[in-house]
């Protein structure tokens, strides 16, 4: 069975940094490419981060480039995202999820399974 | 970058009803567009990928169709375990998703 399992969520100051981890189990995890997505409160999805699954290439939203830095350590199945340079608008549910992955030989880039997420607050 | 409209950003019908969602993109997506759906306080879950295939284990009252530009997701019988906000998103040949704004479907 495939999880998902964040952690590192939490109350930060404005300018702060935090460092979200994502466990996974239950799958080929360097197979996949991962993402993370946040919510805000009340507010829709938005597509925060991605790597690919050998970690070689990373790619970022413009709302959170050069202050964010996705990462994963693929011996130890686990996803991270470092978050610098914190903004009230980076209060969010952050979620990880997994690429559905190769589908009759096409790469499917949809995100079949997600965490439950983990709240950051950012507030002085 | 791409941007994705959705329409309407509400709705309301009645168990039975067929419901349809539309999502439009800025640009050519080919049929890159995956369909979510959200209940209150949990995770998203996959529906429809790649505008039409429906993810194992949903049921067939959800679909998908569409290419390019214009995509329509749809209900074909409302049931009241489908209330949620239902959100599209595009992908494109690198690690890029852009969400659509979601919709939001309740129960008259």
């Amino acid at each position: 069975e495939v999880q998902l399992l964040e952690s590192g969520g939490g109350l930060v100051q404005p300018g702060g940094s935090l460092r979200l981890s994502c466990a996974a189990s239950g799958f080929t995890f360097s197979s996949y490419a991962m993402s993370w997505v946040r919510q805000a409160p009340g507010k829709g999805l938005e597509w925060v981060s991605a790597i690919s699954g050998s970690g070689g290439s990373t790619y970022y939203a413009d709302s959170v480039k050069g202050r964010f830095t996705i990462s994963r350590d693929n011996s130890k199945n686990t996803l991270y995202l470092q978050m610098n340079s914190l903004r009230a608008e980076d209060t969010a549910v952050y979620y990880c999820a997994k690429d559905k992955g190769y589908i009759w030989g096409s790469y499917v880039r949809a995100l079949d399974y997600w965490g439950q997420g983990t709240l950051v607050t950012v507030s002085s | 970058d791409i941007q994705m409209t959705q329409s309407p950003s509400s709705l309301s019908a009645s168990v039975g009803d067929r419901v349809t969602i539309t999502c439009q993109a800025s640009q050519d997506i080919s049929n890159y567009l995956n369909w979510y759906q959200q209940k209150p306080g949990k995770a998203p879950k996959l529906l429809i990928y790649d505008a039409s295939n429906l993810e194992t284990g949903v049921p067939s009252r959800f679909s998908g169709s569409g290419s390019g530009t214009d995509f329509t997701f749809t209900i074909s019988s409302l049931q009241p375990e489908d209330i949620a906000t239902y959100y599209c998103q595009q992908y494109d040949n690198l690690l890029l998703f852009t969400f659509g704004p979601g919709t939001k479907v309740d129960i008259k």
